[in-house]
């Protein structure tokens, strides 16, 4: 059962590069989310899918892109890196909005 | 606008001691709420949720909550700590309002000693 996976675990960027966060699901969820996790701040979300071909923001936005063009997949880039968005990433899905989220087990990202 | 209040980011207790972990929420309709455990280097994981069937909710490992509305809370605890219970514990609340949004706690970290 590999439930939700991220792809890669640790990446070291330097300010100003490019990467894309990959999140793979096989529980057949219509719902995906993208959290950032920081210290003493819980997670806030970035963006969001409702189901296959749609995106939408999040409580963090900003600097961040996705797209869903596969219902399994959801896809994280970061377009110009920056060291604020130096942070653990976290991957969910679910089947219903008010339904338990299922998490893939993060994406730790450090920006020089 | 809903949102998640946890009270302390630190609890130690004893090994066999009586686990609380507290949570407050705010929502202006009925929530759904969550307590979430999280590992080191692991992603959060379901405890246990409440949806309106019950107040009182048991969850996996031996935890439950207890969903007060009249004090807008939903602690979590377990009898008997376990060194194994040493984590990270996040409270979430959601809203059924239409749109989406999954509001989460700061966390608290539980600390166990032997």
């Amino acid at each position: 059962n590999a439930g939700v996976t991220q792809t890669p675990k640790f990446r070291v960027l330097k300010t100003g590069q490019s990467m894309t966060l990959l999140c793979a699901q096989d529980m057949n969820h219509e719902y995906m989310y993208w959290y950032r996790q920081d210290p003493g701040m819980g997670l806030r979300l970035i963006h969001y899918s409702v189901g296959e071909g749609t995106t939408a923001k999040g409580e963090v936005p900003d600097g961040y892109n996705v797209s869903r063009l596969k219902k399994q997949n959801f896809l994280l880039g970061l377009e110009s890196a920056a060291p604020s968005q130096t942070s653990v990433y976290f991957c969910a899905s679910s089947t219903g909005t008010v339904q338990p989220q299922h998490f893939g087990d993060g994406t730790r990202l450090s920006i020089l | 606008a809903q949102s998640v209040t946890q009270l302390g980011s630190h609890v130690s207790v004893s090994e066999g001691a009586l686990v609380l972990l507290r949570c407050n929420y705010s929502s202006s309709v009925p929530p759904y709420l969550f307590w979430y455990v999280q590992y080191p280097n692991q992603g959060l994981q379901l405890l246990l949720k409440y949806t309106s069937a019950a107040t009182l909710v048991k969850g996996i490992n031996g935890f439950e909550a207890e969903f007060k509305k009249s004090e807008t809370s939903f602690h979590l605890t377990k009898p008997s700590a376990h060194m194994s219970d040493a984590a990270e514990y996040f409270c979430a609340v959601t809203e059924d309002t239409g749109g989406f949004k999954t509001i989460f706690g700061a966390g608290t970290r539980l600390f166990v000693k032997a």
